[in-house]
């Protein structure tokens, strides 16, 4: 089945515990993405990755880290998880011709609460 | 800047038809995308107009007009399952390869 699964789908922690949230899509994508969803304020990419070894920042990348080794993974990391990053993660991807890239296949979300 | 602009929300009736409308302001973008998310639930791609005109998919329907800076999602023939955010999405020119995403618009069905 093709899909786009996160680890772990919740998670609680303690300000300044560096934790990492999991991608994976089994879908040969080139394009993967990482977003915050925050009431009111709809989808915020976080940060992207064209292709392997390939990232840049979204519109809201402050605090936290990406990298793309692989092309099926796309970790996210806060190296020191703030209480304001408390959010509903979303990775999401897609394929890297022209126009796919409206199309983005969504993972099941992770909620994260930093105490 | 860029920016969408979506109504927070809408009320129709089960059976009945509804637009939800999307409008924009960016320098130039390359289509106009609408995803669906039920409570709970991770965003769902529905339709992409490249072109201007209108795309059907089943109840479905995306309509944009570039020359209006508009854009809706038509849904007829309304069911409750139907109940959900509806986001309106575009990949502008000026953003690389980000998507710039509507606030979203939650849509309540009464029966």
């Amino acid at each position: 089945e093709a899909q786009v699964t996160q680890n772990p789908r919740y998670l609680i922690t303690v300000t300044g515990k560096k934790l990492t949230v999991t991608c994976s899509q089994n879908m040969n994508h080139e394009y993967m993405s990482w977003y915050r969803q925050d009431p009111g304020l709809g989808l915020r990419q976080i940060y992207y990755s064209m292709n392997v070894e390939v990232t840049d920042k979204g519109d809201v990348p402050e605090g936290y880290k990406v990298s793309r080794k692989e092309k099926r993974n796309f970790p996210l990391i806060l190296e020191s998880p703030s209480p304001n990053q408390t959010s509903l993660y979303f990775c999401a991807s897609s394929s890297g011709t022209s126009g796919a890239y409206n199309e983005q296949f969504f993972g099941p979300g992770t909620r994260l609460t930093v105490l | 800047g860029q920016s969408l602009e979506q109504p927070s929300e809408v009320t129709a009736v089960e059976g009945a038809i509804v637009q939800i409308n999307c409008t924009y302001q960016t320098s130039g973008f390359y289509g106009l995308s609408w995803y669906q998310q039920h409570d709970g639930g991770a965003p769902t791609f529905l339709s992409y107009n490249a072109l201007d005109g209108l795309e059907e998919t089943g109840r479905f329907s995306s309509f944009l007009s570039r020359s209006d800076s508009y854009g809706y999602l038509l849904l007829q023939e309304l069911q409750m399952k139907d109940s959900a955010s509806y986001f309106c999405a575009v990949r502008g020119v000026d953003s690389n390869y980000q998507l710039i995403w509507g606030a979203g618009t939650k849509l309540i069905i009464k029966p």
